[in-house]
């Protein structure tokens, strides 16, 4: 079964403190995988997309990681900012173009 | 970027009643359309496909009488909820599908309108 599981559930760290979120799936083929940050009460918003033969993608303060073989990635945070707050969504997607969604983890940046 | 607006942001309705939820692809055309819908603290779960000019595909679980998506148009989207009960209180995110060329070859980017919240009483 295609699954995408994603830890810790929650987060709490301290304004300018790093950060790592765990991504692990079951998704078979694999087409590529996209990190999204998303906002209370609003659509995700796309930080990543890396596919099969990519192990590493940044954007800003945000870095992926992907292990294709272990069926695993990371998204890394540095030096937080409030506005990090939110939750960050794994996502995906199978050869076919079906998105499998994790449940996310919900960060909370304190000052 | 892609920018994708949705209307309502937000909508308080009775029970009983219908609500049309737009969703419009403002820069870009989409041929194909997600609906989610997300309930608090879940993730976002996909309700129907729909392509321009075509019958919506539904998920399994998801009444097609009930939740009627029209997808008329490539830059336009709607979805209705018709006799709208407290259970369909939920966040939905309409999510369409733009495809790019890379030189000879096309490929998909999938974008995310910013939501609707609808509160069923």
């Amino acid at each position: 079964k295609n699954q995408v599981e994603q830890s810790p559930q929650s987060l709490i760290i301290l304004e300018g403190k790093n950060c790592t979120l765990q991504c692990n799936y079951t998704v078979s083929p694999f087409s590529n995988l996209r990190w999204y940050k998303q906002d209370t009460g609003r659509g995700p918003v796309s930080l990543t997309i890396m596919t099969f033969s990519e192990n590493t993608k940044s954007n800003g303060r945000y870095t992926a990681t992907l292990d294709a073989d272990t069926k695993q990635s990371s998204l890394h945070i540095t030096a937080s900012q409030l506005s990090d707050s939110a939750s960050y969504i794994c996502v995906v997607s199978a050869q076919e173009g079906k998105l499998i969604f994790g449940q996310g983890t919900t960060l909370q940046v304190k000052p | 970027g892609a920018v994708v607006s949705q209307h309502p942001s937000w909508v308080i309705c009775k029970s009983g009643t219908s609500v049309k939820i737009e969703c419009r692809s403002l820069d870009f055309q989409a041929t194909t359309m997600f609906w989610y819908r997300q309930f608090p603290k879940q993730s976002l779960m996909l309700m129907a496909t729909s392509n321009e000019g075509s019958k919506a595909t539904y998920e399994q679980g998801v009444e097609k009488d009930k939740f009627l998506i029209n997808h008329a148009s490539l830059t336009l989207s709607t979805l209705t909820v018709t006799s709208a009960h407290p259970e369909d209180s939920s966040f939905y995110i309409c999510s369409p599908i733009r495809t790019s060329k890379d030189g000879s070859s096309s490929y998909n980017e999938q974008f995310f309108g910013p939501g609707t919240r609808l509160t069923v009483l």
